[in-house]
This record gives structure tokens, sequence and C-alpha cells, in this order.
């Protein structure tokens, strides 16, 4: 069975722009959670979908937003890219709701690396 | 809030050695925990997780873990140390009883853990 795949793996923006990234959750999951990863903040919750709709999200700017499609796959979207967005971005998915009260296991891509100049 | 800790940055272990990786926690009510891996340019590798049951749960790779509920840890082991475990490690906490939506899973800041050849 694949796993997690996420496209593009290394993406170069400059401020201003805007970017969005995929991600392809393992077959029959439909829950896709998004991670952003820096060495200063560590690992931080950006937002999960499940079954097209958001459930949770977490304590990041406007800027930031996400959709999943019918067939589960999910893009995230960063507007007005700032220095500080530079990060690895780590999608996950999971069987069920990754929130709530789900004991469901988060399976992992590989990231995407994001530059911001 | 849950939180979780991982009090060492850094672990240096020689090769052959038993590794331990600490984890502590705070959670409201019963804790759902996991142990994830990360290899350079790689996402996140599942481990093991921690629901219910026996305190001692065995994972991927010859790793695994124990809870203590009484000194609230998820400390990580492996009897023999090897080369290729030398990775990022993360614990993370979900809080089994907290208002439906909301919680998340969090994660510790990560232990690099290095095995001397």
């Amino acid at each position: 069975k694949a796993g997690v795949t996420q496209t593009p793996r290394y993406l170069i923006k400059t401020r201003g722009q805007q970017v969005t990234l995929s991600c392809s959750p393992i077959s029959g999951h439909r829950s896709v959670s998004w991670y952003q990863q820096t060495p200063g903040q560590g690992l931080q919750f950006l937002f999960e979908y499940f079954s097209e709709t958001q459930r949770n999200k977490g304590n990041f700017p406007g800027r930031f937003s996400g959709r999943q499609f019918s067939n589960s796959r999910s893009e995230m979207n960063v507007s007005t890219l700032e220095l500080g967005d530079s990060a690895l971005y780590l999608c996950a998915s999971s069987l069920l709701p990754a929130t709530g009260t789900s004991t469901d296991t988060q399976y992992f891509g590989p990231g995407t690396r994001l530059t911001v100049l | 809030a849950q939180s979780v800790a991982q009090p060492e940055d850094q672990v240096n272990v020689a090769e052959g050695n038993p590794l331990t990786v600490k984890c502590t926690y705070s959670v409201s009510g019963n804790p759902y925990l996991f142990w994830y891996v990360q290899y350079p340019n790689r996402g996140l590798q599942f481990l093991l997780k921690y629901i219910t049951g026996d305190n001692l749960v065995k994972g991927s790779y010859g790793f695994e873990a124990e809870f203590n509920k009484s000194q609230t840890s998820f400390h990580l082991k492996k009897p023999s140390a090897l080369v290729s475990d030398s990775a990022l490690y993360f614990c993370a906490v979900r809080d089994m009883i907290s208002n439906f939506g909301n919680e998340k899973l969090t994660f510790g800041t990560g232990t690099r853990l290095t095995i001397i050849p």
C-alpha cells in the first residue's frame, strides 16, 4: 500500500507570493492533518480535514488555509508569504479523524520543504 | 491543556548499549501516547502507541516504551542500539477526555539520538 505522498518536495518562493502544497493520503484514509515543523517552534498543528470538512484548526493566521477533495486529497495554501513561513510542512493521514476521541494512528508523508526568500 | 516534554535535546549512546529517550506528559484525563522517529529529509515514521492495557508497549525496529501513570512518563527504550537508530525522536500526547473536536496531537520538541560506533 502506498504511503502518504506530498508534492512538491521542495519549493522556493519570495515574500508576498502565495503557495499551494498538495497531499495524497493513504488509500482509504479520510482524515488529513497538516503540521508545520521549524527548528524553533517544533511541530505545530495547522488543521485537520475529514470528509471534506475542516474539523479542527491550530493557532495560525488566516493566510494559512486548506481544503480537501472528495477523493480525500488535500491542499494547503499560504498567501502573502513571510520569511517566517519557511518550514517543513508535513501532512498526515488516518482512517478516522485525528482529533476527537479516536485512537487511530496518523501516518506522515515526507513533507514539503518551503523556503521563503 | 495537554503538554508533553522531552527533557533531553541530545542523547548519545554507544552501539550495542541500551538506550532510553525520555518523555513526560500532562493531561487532564487519560493519555493517548505516541512515539515517532524522523530521519534526515524525511517525514515522521510511527514507532508505537499506548492507548490502554499493558504498560509495556512494543513497536517497530525493536523499540518499546513503558507507560508509567504515577510518574506521567512514557520513555522509549531499546535493549541494544544500532548506528541506524540515529535520528530525531518525537513523543506525542492526546488527552482522551477533552472537549470534543478541540483536542489534537501535541508533540514534544524532539530528542536527537546519536549512536556512536
